[in-house]
Formats: structure tokens, C-alpha cells, sequence
């Protein structure tokens, strides 16, 4: 267990539709990483925040936001889905700012839209 | 722009064999560079890393090499067994820039008994 909790763990969805992914860090990390794990596109990084702050940006569609918390829980939200964006989408957290730049990631959540 | 190539994108060896995964990275600010490891269906766990002020790293079985004028930095793991099997990702960052992983195709080996 990497102390990194997503939730939910599947979601199934229609075209068009808006979800919400949540991610709980590991205590004490400030860093939240959100990477999005399709079969033809390996992992690729979305958004990073830290300490609630946006930190650095991917290749995230500007369907896509996300948001860090005061708790530094974070979200991801996906709106107007489409097919391709079915994927297994990961979070992951550590702690910058003190040269600690270990990155564990939670379980995932495996979207499927259809 | 930042890239990671990762080579080759499937590897098969027989058990007690070595396997070696080769990787390439573009970022010459990279200074941190881990290996994960992804069971079919489970999250990436980090099984080593190495810092740009190292040249080679080792954990058991398991062992990373970096040659930064070169660009590249490979996993070794030495005395194969089939729970090896799994796919492993290389991974570039600028830790001190947030830390955000570029990561490699991946490598998907198989160890057969």
C-alpha cells in the first residue's frame, strides 16, 4: 500500500457526461500528481499541484481541471467525455520542497466511457 | 520538448537470465531518474531511482546505471525469476522544478520459467 487513496476505483460513463476522480496524498506530502494511462499513449502527466497551488501543466485537455484542497486532497475533473478519454487515470503524490522527490502512486481509477 | 525513449518494448529471457532496459532522455535539466514497475491492472511502484550526481545504483538484484553526457540510463536486473514478469517504465524529471515524471513507453518482460 503507497498510502495514495483514489477513489473511485471504476467508473463507467456515458459520452458527454462530466465525472469527478478524487485522490488523497500520502500524510505530510504537499505534491499531487494526476498521469493518465491510455494503451496507445503509455503514462502521460496532466497537472501537478502543490500545497494548493497549480505547480506545472501536461498535456491536459481544457475539458479537463483540477483542484487542490486546504486537506491537499485533489480532484480531476473530466466534462463533455468522449470515447477516447476512457483510461486509467492515476494519481500520485511527494513531498517537493525538501529534496525528497520520491513519487507513489495511488491505485488508479479505470474510466470507461461509452 | 521533454522525451523519454525507452527501448526495447518487450523483452523475453528465461529464468536466472538478465534482462537490460535502455533509456534516453531529452531534458538536459533531468536530474532524477526512477524505474517502476506495473503488474497488469496495479499501480506503478517505484523499485529504483538514481540522482544525476550518481553514476550507478544497487538494490539486490537490481541495479541502474546513469551516463549524463550520454543521455541515457538503463535497469539491470540480474537472476530473472518469473515474478519479474511485468511491465517497467523509465521515468525523467526536474525534481527541483516540481517534479513532474516523463515517462518511457515501457518494457514489457516475460520470464519463463
Amino acid at each position: 500500500d503507497s498510502g495514495v487513496t483514489q477513489t473511485p476505483k471504476h467508473l463507467i460513463t456515458a459520452t458527454g457526461q462530466r465525472v469527478t476522480l478524487r485522490c488523497s496524498p500520502r500524510s505530510g506530502d504537499l505534491s499531487v500528481y494526476w498521469y493518465q494511462q491510455s494503451l496507445d499513449q503509455g503514462l502521460q502527466f496532466l497537472i501537478q499541484y502543490y500545497n494548493g497551488e497549480e505547480r506545472a501543466k501536461g498535456n491536459i485537455l481544457e475539458r479537463f481541471s483540477a483542484q487542490q484542497f486546504p486537506d491537499l486532497h485533489s480532484e480531476l475533473n473530466l466534462s463533455s467525455l468522449e470515447l477516447g478519454d476512457s483510461a486509467l487515470y492515476f494519481c500520485a503524490s511527494s513531498e517537493k520542497g525538501t529534496g525528497i522527490p520520491e513519487a507513489f502512486f495511488g491505485q488508479g481509477t479505470r474510466l470507461t466511457v461509452v | 520538448g521533454e522525451n523519454v525513449e525507452q527501448h526495447p518494448s518487450t523483452l523475453s529471457v528465461q529464468e536466472g537470465d538478465s534482462a537490460v532496459i535502455k533509456c534516453t532522455y531529452s531534458d538536459s535539466a533531468s536530474n532524477y531518474f526512477p524505474w517502476y514497475k506495473q503488474e497488469l491492472g496495479k499501480r506503478p511502484q517505484l523499485i529504483i531511482d538514481i540522482r544525476s550526481n550518481v553514476g550507478e545504483k544497487k538494490d539486490q538484484r537490481i541495479a541502474v546505471t546513469l551516463n549524463k553526457t550520454a543521455k541515457h540510463f538503463s535497469l539491470h536486473i540480474t537472476e530473472t525469476q518469473p515474478e519479474d514478469s511485468a511491465v517497467y517504465f523509465c521515468a525523467a524529471s526536474d525534481y527541483n522544478q516540481g517534479g513532474k515524471l516523463i515517462f518511457g513507453q515501457g518494457t514489457e518482460l516475460s520470464v519463463k520459467p
